[in-house]
C-alpha cells in the first residue's frame, strides 16, 4: 500500500535561509507526488506536482522538489525563506489502483524567524 | 470564477444534533472528497465519490453520511453517532484519472 512519511513535524528557519522539508514515500506503482501548502484556517493549495518526465519540478512561490526514485524521496526546497512562507506543508502520493485517491503525510509546520 | 465553495465557514452544534456541511464545485470535476483535519494528524479521508449517485467510505466514515445527487454537489452530514466531531472539514475535487485535488476553504465545526 502507498504511504507517505514527512520527517519533522516542526521546522524552523531564519528569513533568507534554505528551506528543506523532507518527504519519503512508499508505492507499489510509479508514483504521482504532490506538495501542498496550508495557511491557518484555509484550504490546501497545490505548490507543485510530479507525474512523469523531468525529476526536478518547479512550483509556485519559488519552491521546487526533486523526485529521487532510488531514495523514494520527494523533498521540498526553497533557496531563501520569506516570512510569508510560514505555513503547514503536506506531501501526498497517489494511491494507485482503480481510485484517484491521494495519501497525505501528517504535515510539517514551517516557522520563519526574522 | 471556477472553484470549490464550502459553507458555512464556522458551524456550532449542540451534542445530539445532526449537521450538514455544504460543498459545491463548478470545475466540472468527476471526483469529490471529504477530509477531516485534526492538529498533528494530517488529513483523514471520510468519504469520496468518483461519479454521480455513487460514493465509497474512506478511512473514518463512522458517524458521517454523504450524498452525490449532482455532479457539482457533495454534502456531508455529521450525525449524532460521531463521538468527537469537533474538527476542520475540507472538501476537494479532482478530474477523473490521477491528478491533483483542488480544495475548498474548509468548515470549522465545533460541538458545544
Amino acid at each position: 500500500a502507498q504511504s507517505v512519511t514527512q520527517l519533522g513535524s516542526h521546522v524552523s528557519v531564519s528569513e533568507g535561509a534554505l528551506v528543506l522539508l523532507r518527504c519519503n514515500y512508499s508505492s507499489s506503482v510509479p508514483p504521482y507526488l504532490f506538495w501542498y501548502v496550508q495557511y491557518p484556517n484555509q484550504g490546501l493549495q497545490l505548490l507543485l506536482k510530479y507525474t512523469t518526465g523531468a525529476t526536478l519540478v518547479k512550483g509556485i512561490n519559488g519552491f521546487e522538489a526533486e523526485f529521487k526514485k532510488s531514495e523514494t524521496s520527494f523533498h521540498l526546497t526553497k533557496p531563501s525563506a520569506h516570512m510569508s512562507d510560514a505555513a503547514e506543508y503536506f506531501c501526498a502520493v497517489s494511491a494507485g489502483g482503480a481510485t484517484n485517491k491521494l495519501i497525505f503525510g501528517t504535515g510539517t509546520l514551517l516557522a520563519v524567524q526574522p | 470564477d471556477g472553484g470549490i465553495t464550502q459553507s458555512p465557514k464556522y458551524l456550532f452544534r449542540k451534542e445530539g444534533q445532526n449537521v450538514t456541511l455544504s460543498c459545491e464545485q463548478n470545475l466540472n470535476h468527476d471526483a469529490m472528497y471529504w477530509y477531516r483535519q485534526d492538529p498533528g494528524q494530517g488529513l483523514r479521508l471520510i468519504y469520496y465519490s468518483q461519479i454521480v449517485n455513487d460514493f465509497q467510505k474512506g478511512d473514518i466514515a463512522e458517524g458521517y453520511s454523504v450524498s452525490r445527487e449532482k455532479k457539482e454537489s457533495f454534502p456531508l452530514t455529521v450525525t449524532s453517532a460521531q463521538k468527537n466531531p469537533t474538527a476542520f472539514y475540507l472538501c476537494a475535487s479532482q478530474f477523473a484519472g490521477v491528478g491533483e485535488q483542488f480544495f475548498g476553504p474548509g468548515t470549522r465545526l465545533t460541538v458545544l
